[in-house]
């Protein structure tokens, strides 16, 4: 079985910060990992996934992840934070290439001025 | 771009009803997927479909579930009877099979409220 754990339902920093979003996953064999993002009334888009080439990758809008196999974990950063970053984050596992993901329950990220 | 669409964007109902949410997913994309978020909650997998016929389905997909593509464009998820703890946002899903760890495309989805 595999599971996904998102450490805070909202997570505040302020336009030009650093976002810190953090995703540990379980899984019995080797994962492939996605971070989705959701704008309000919008569906859930990819922002970046790992498949098993670069531990660290790089996604949309400037935002990046490394996944850290010892700490079974997939967190997403990006060093300067937008207001248009304010949405809710999804990390999501799954343990084949064409099978179903499992998400975690979301972080919600507000940004303020 | 191409988008996955669904309709409608809300609906309600009333518990015992028959529902249908539609999906038009992306027009070369040869799996699809349905997954429900209840209000609070993860989001979670219900089915996945291809070559016109389910090839996965999770626990919550139980007889009162079913999907169809009934011609070359849509992907319906029908609820035969409706109970008030069906009332979640549903996402339809589509991906093209191509790569390691295709990418599922996902719709705004379909707020569906039972009373």
């Amino acid at each position: 079985a595999q599971s996904v754990t998102q450490l805070g339902s909202h997570v505040s920093v302020s336009e030009g910060a650093l976002v810190l979003l953090r995703c540990n996953y379980s899984s019995s064999v080797p994962p492939y990992l996605f971070w989705y993002v959701q704008y309000p009334n919008q569906g859930l888009q990819l922002l970046l996934k790992y498949t098993s080439a670069a531990t660290l990758v790089k996604g949309i809008n400037g935002f990046e992840a490394e996944f850290k196999k010892s700490e079974t974990s997939f967190h997403l950063t990006k060093p300067s934070a937008h207001m248009s970053d304010a949405a809710e984050y999804f990390c999501a596992v799954t343990n084949s290439g064409y099978s179903t993901l499992t998400f975690g329950k979301g972080t919600m990220l507000l940004v303020s001025p | 771009e191409p988008e996955v669409t669904q309709t409608p964007s809300h609906q309600v109902t009333q518990m015992g009803q028959e529902v249908i949410l539609r999906c038009v997913p992306i027009s070369n994309h040869l799996y699809f997927y349905w997954y429900r978020q209840i209000l609070g909650q993860k989001v979670e997998f219900l089915v996945s479909f291809y070559n016109n016929e389910i090839s996965e389905k999770s626990e919550i997909f139980d007889d009162q579930f079913s999907v169809e593509r009934p011609d070359g464009s849509n992907f319906t998820l029908k609820i035969r009877s409706t109970k008030l703890e069906d009332s979640a946002m549903y996402f339809c899903a589509s991906s093209d099979g191509q790569g390691e760890a295709d990418t599922q495309y996902f719709g705004p989805g379909t707020r569906l409220t039972v009373l």
